[in-house]
């Protein structure tokens, strides 16, 4: 079965204090893994996707890693406003041209001045 | 902002009965999918209709159904409702290009609450 596992669940750091959040899949056959932020009320808002293993993505203090089992959202000297719950969703080849993503639990950061 | 409208934001209502959840995509965008959000689920998809057609389902109960119309805005009915149907229902749409891409724009939801 599909899975999507994401580690910590919650994390709070100090303004600066770079750190990782961790995503492990289980997917037959990858077709692309996706980074969401959301807010609290609002709609995840999609980040990167990464296709294969080896490939990274940057946006301004945010770089996504993907390797075959996992992938990783580096934050770099983060600030408060980088506080969200961060979401990863894998698409599965099996899904063939649909938009059915198989999201993780998410990671709540909070950010502290 | 997504660009995805989203109607109505709030509602609740009893068990046993009937709401019909509203979504405009972004203009342009073909595709419409449905996910629910609740806290011990997280985000679970529901359906994706492309072009009016439907495109693909998840593990959508059969008292809930879809719909796209030929402006391409799309209405989620769920009926028969239960205590458990509380949640998040997030509408999201892609363009062409990407379809079935993953990169999804998704509206603010509609928070639904079953008393």
């Amino acid at each position: 079965e599909d899975q999507v596992t994401q580690s910590p669940e919650a994390l709070r750091l100090q303004e600066g204090e770079s750190s990782s959040l961790n995503c492990s899949y289980t997917v037959s056959g990858l077709r692309g893994l996706f980074w969401y932020r959301q807010d609290p009320g609002k709609g995840p808002e999609f980040l990167f996707t990464l296709y294969s293993a080896g490939e990274e993505k940057e946006k301004e203090r945010l770089k996504a890693t993907l390797t075959k089992k996992e992938s990783f959202l580096h934050i770099t000297a983060p600030k408060p406003e980088d506080s969200a719950t961060y979401l990863c969703a894998v698409q599965a080849r099996s899904s063939g041209n649909t938009g059915k993503l198989i999201f993780g639990q998410g990671t709540t950061l909070q950010v502290k001045p | 902002d997504s660009g995805v409208t989203q109607t109505p934001k709030h509602l609740i209502t009893a068990t046993g009965q009937r709401v019909t959840l509203r979504c405009s995509p972004r203009s342009g965008d073909l595709s419409v999918y449905w996910y629910q959000q609740s806290l011990d689920q997280g985000l679970q998809f529901l359906i994706h209709y492309y072009n009016g057609e439907e495109r693909a389902k998840g593990n959508i109960l059969e008292r809930f159904s879809a719909q796209q119309f030929p402006d391409l805005h799309s209405e989620l009915n769920l009926s028969s409702l239960e205590l458990g149907d509380s949640a998040l229902y997030f509408c999201a749409s892609s363009g062409m290009k990407a379809v079935g891409a993953g990169e999804l724009f998704f509206g603010e939801g509609s928070r639904l609450t079953v008393l």
